[in-house]
């Protein structure tokens, strides 16, 4: 079984500040793990993924994630937040054997000029 | 096509009736799922299909919700009877078998079914 947390429904920063959203998993296999965006009324967009490999990893816009295998963490920054940032974020597992992703709650980033 | 492409955008419909949700997956993209989003809240999973068969339909909620695939190309969610706690937007994601694109799955602009 999979599961994703991701701690905070909601996060409110500056523009140009740093933004930092957390994402914890659990996995019985070692996971496939994801970071979507979802702009309004749109669907989902891949931001990056750690499959195999470097732990650190480099998506679209200028985000990274890193993956912490003690940690079972995956959290996503970016140095400069920018206005059109504002948008939800979802973190993501696969078992690297499965289909199916599970999916976090969801973090909404608000961001303020 | 370019993307992956859903119809209709919006459905609103009356408890009771039955829908049917449309998507039309990138072409080559041999597999293919239903997600569900309610209002808030993350994605889950309904069903997934492997070409036209579905070996894993775990997270459909009851048996008013179906699914059925084409080949490799269009498949139908189709809710019998709904209700007001089936309102939440429908999203289908497909990927594909290339090692490069296999683990990626591209997401639809979703069908917003609203149930009154």
């Amino acid at each position: 079984a999979q599961s994703v947390t991701q701690l905070g429904s909601h996060v409110s920063v500056s523009e140009g500040a740093l933004v930092l959203l957390r994402c914890n998993y659990s996995s019985s296999v070692p996971p496939y793990l994801f970071w979507y965006v979802q702009y309004p009324n749109q669907g989902l967009q891949l931001l990056l993924k750690y499959t195999t490999g470097a732990t650190l990893v480099k998506g679209i816009n200028g985000f990274e994630a890193e993956f912490k295998k003690s940690e079972t963490s995956f959290h996503l920054t970016k140095p400069s937040a920018h206005m059109s940032d504002a948008a939800e974020y979802f973190c993501a597992v696969k078992g690297a054997a499965g289909n199916k992703l599970t999916f976090g709650g969801g973090t909404r980033v608000l961001v303020k000029p | 096509g370019a993307g992956v492409s859903q119809s209709p955008s919006n459905k609103v419909t009356e408890k009771g009736k039955d829908v049917e949700l449309r998507c039309d997956p990138i072409s080559g993209h041999t597999a293919l799922y239903w997600y569900r989003q309610r209002l808030g809240q993350g994605l889950e999973f309904l069903i997934y299909f492997q070409g036209n068969s579905a070996p894993d339909k775990s997270g459909l909620p009851s048996d008013r919700f179906s699914a059925e695939r084409t080949g490799e190309s269009v498949s139908t969610l189709t809710i019998q009877r709904t209700q007001q706690e089936d309102s939440a937007v429908y999203l289908c994601a497909g990927s594909g078998t290339s090692p490069l694109t296999g683990d990626t799955q591209y997401f639809g602009p979703g069908t917003r079914l609203t149930v009154l």
